[in-house]
């Protein structure tokens, strides 16, 4: 079993959508999760992160996690092409971070 | 404030050669972690320093290893190299003596090996 989990995708939605993007990990004691966005050809970028249960918002996105679940969600709210990206959930463990392998996002005009 | 700066952004090397890369973290960071980033594999763990001292090493064989100096800039080298060792490696430096998981990413080192 991975540690982290996300389907690859591609997940596509028209523009002004609510995309949702999913990811499961294995690690019970883990206390700290994050969503990362990387463009293509590009680095990946920190967007989100979370510690408590429940819902965390910024902007269009909104961030959910589920402990009891070991569920991490992200929403996007009003999607724009611009969001056309890999979104890589990613989970702290001992001195590092654990990503899943991303969730490819299309966003239609 | 610069980011993250990792230098050289593209190389190709042979099967057998080493070579080494290098980070220059954001002022005032002193995580300074390494990834490697495969299409199949996504983002692997390589290792993490903090003040000069790696403080975790992910599942990679002794081949690959790195260091980290005063200045907080490291460097990480690859012996040996093999084809399975080319890649997309990704240098992240984050503020704070503990380990955030607040990654700031360079723009990586492409990694071409024939």
């Amino acid at each position: 079993q991975k540690e982290v989990e996300q389907n690859s995708g591609p997940l596509s939605v028209p523009e002004g959508a609510i995309a949702s993007l999913n990811c499961t990990y294995s690690d019970r004691v883990s206390q700290s999760f994050f969503w990362y966005r990387q463009y293509s050809g590009k680095s990946p970028e920190l967007i989100m992160s979370i510690y408590s249960n429940g819902d965390k918002e910024d902007g269009r996105f909104t961030a959910q996690l589920n402990k009891a679940s070991q569920y991490v969600s992200l929403l996007i709210r009003d999607s724009q092409p611009s969001d056309s990206a890999t979104y890589l959930c990613a989970v702290k463990g001992f001195q590092k971070l654990v990503f899943g392998t991303g969730t490819r996002l299309l966003v239609s005009p | 404030k610069a980011g993250v700066t990792q230098t050289p952004r593209y190389l190709i090397k042979t099967r057998g050669q080493q070579v080494t890369l290098s980070c220059s973290p954001i002022s005032g960071h002193r995580s300074v972690s390494w990834y490697q980033q495969t299409p199949g594999q996504g983002l692997q763990f390589l290792f993490e320093y903090f003040s000069e001292t790696q403080r975790n090493k992910g599942n990679f064989p002794g081949r690959f290893s790195g260091r980290q100096f005063s200045n907080s800039r490291s460097e990480m080298n690859v012996s040996t190299l093999e084809l399975g060792d080319s890649a997309l490696y990704l240098c992240a430096s984050s503020f704070g003596q503990g380990f955030t998981g607040e990654l700031f990413f360079g723009e990586g080192s492409r990694l071409t090996v024939l």
